[in-house]
């Protein structure tokens, strides 16, 4: 156990929705970073979230938006949802340190349909 | 933004066999990381490597940071039944903070 949540673990819905993923990271850690990963696919980095301010930006779509919360949990909302937009998103989370690694939660499968 | 470049993609070997597997960089990297996934779950930290030329051991895992920090190796010896997964390298410049990964090796290990 990374001591990474993410929910929710499934989530089925049509193109056109709006959803909201969650994360709540390792305890103490501060940084929290999410990744897309479509079928068969490496790890795409979307965004990073440091003690609540945005560090670093991916591969993120504009459709796309993320924040982090006082209490260092963190959400994922995807708006205009397409077929392409199917995939596990997993959130990390590290110190946020130079050399902190990272530690991963176990995925949240979104199915548009 | 920074390239990694993982190989190989796949790799089909007998149980008892050793596994290399290497990743290399456009540009150098602070910090590398190798992680296995196994199916429906999230990527689970091996092994992490910070200095340039360090050799570390995990198990029957190794794997080395090389001397220009643009590449690093992984090697499995003697393979198992449970070493079957996805293995990806990371790699994080600390100018840019984010955690770039490989496409990953997906290794199939036959009985």
């Amino acid at each position: 156990d990374s001591g990474v949540t993410q929910t929710p673990k499934h989530l089925i819905t049509a193109t056109g929705q709006r959803v909201t993923l969650r994360c709540s990271p390792r305890s103490g850690d501060l940084s929290v970073y999410w990744y897309q990963q479509s079928l068969d696919q490496g790890l795409q980095f979307l965004i990073q979230y440091y003690n609540g301010e945005e560090r670093a930006k991916g591969n993120i779509l504009e459709r796309f938006s993320a924040q982090q919360f006082p209490d260092l949990h963190s959400e994922l909302n995807l708006s205009s949802l397409e077929l392409g937009d199917s995939a596990l998103y997993f959130c990390a989370s590290s110190a946020g340190q130079p050399n902190s690694p990272l530690h991963f939660g176990n995925g949240t499968r979104l199915t548009v349909t | 933004g920074q390239q990694l470049n993982q190989s190989p993609q796949s790799m089909f070997i007998q149980e008892g066999e050793d596994v290399s597997m290497n990743c290399t960089s456009s540009s150098i990297f602070n910090t590398w990381l190798w992680y296995k996934q196994d199916p429906g779950e999230g990527p689970v930290l091996l092994i992490a490597l910070y200095k340039a030329g360090e050799l570390t051991s995990n198990g029957r895992l190794t794997a080395q940071f090389g001397i220009t920090r643009k590449d690093s190796f992984l090697n499995i010896s003697a393979s198992i039944p449970s070493d079957v997964g996805i293995y990806f390298c990371a790699g994080q410049d600390h100018n840019n903070n984010d955690m770039r990964f490989g496409a990953g090796t997906r290794l199939t290990v036959k009985p």
